[in-house]
């Protein structure tokens, strides 16, 4: 079955900018997660979406959006862009529940660059 | 939720086995151990997970002991494409949960 899918693949973009990035799940998982992977930060959650509701939520500022289809496909909005927002964007997809809850499935991310 | 304390970098050579490590001294009753494997510039891929005791499946396996303050992660017979870095995380089957990565643990697999 196909992966989970990112795009694009890489962007590169000016400060103040805003950019959307798109996330395709696995076919039939319902939980999306947003993560920010850069060199010094390490591996950062950013949130989760469950069936369209916002089910959890990282220390991010409210530059940091997101939202999921009905058909589990998400987005995440970063406005204003920083040159710190330069990083690894990862899209992570899993059921979302019961003992399977950990076992995501991480996209090959999206490498935004802010210049 | 649980912290968790890895090594930062491991070396092996390539056909040995490795164990990884991982404390995570205040884990609660509730908690399980999830293990993921990233590669550069690729998102983490699940390994194995497990909540006692040992768990094996066609990748690695994870030994738990019985006070389950820690755990490791072995992996048999190492080749150079295992090079990559491995995290643990540990935290309850429970929606509100968010799965929190930590440092990892440098992997080198040498010739």
């Amino acid at each position: 079955k196909a992966g989970v899918t990112q795009t694009p693949r890489y962007l590169i973009k000016t400060r103040g900018q805003q950019v959307t990035l798109s996330c395709s799940p696995i076919s039939g998982h319902r939980s999306v997660s947003w993560y920010q992977q850069t060199p010094g930060q390490g591996l950062q959650f950013l949130f989760e979406y469950f069936s369209e509701t916002q089910r959890n939520k990282g220390n991010f500022p409210g530059r940091f959006s997101g939202r999921q289809f009905s058909n589990s496909r998400s987005e995440m909005n970063v406005s204003t862009l920083e040159l710190g927002d330069s990083a690894l964007y990862l899209c992570a997809s899993s059921l979302g529940q019961g003992s399977t809850l950990h076992r995501y499935t991480f996209g090959s991310g999206t490498r935004l660059t802010v210049v | 939720l649980a912290k968790t304390t890895q090594p930062i970098s491991m070396d092996s050579y390539e056909g040995q086995e490795v164990n990884i490590t991982c404390s995570h001294n205040n884990i609660a009753t509730n908690d399980y151990i999830t293990w993921y494997q990233q590669f550069p510039s690729q998102g983490p891929r699940f390994i194995i997970q497990g909540y006692k005791t040992k768990v094996t499946n066609e990748v690695a396996s994870l030994f738990i002991p019985a006070d389950r303050k820690s755990s490791t992660l072995s992996l048999p017979r190492v080749s150079l494409s295992d090079t990559a870095v491995y995290y643990c995380l540990v935290g309850p089957m429970d929606s509100s949960y968010k799965l929190i990565f930590g440092s990892g643990t440098r992997l080198l697999v040498r010739p």
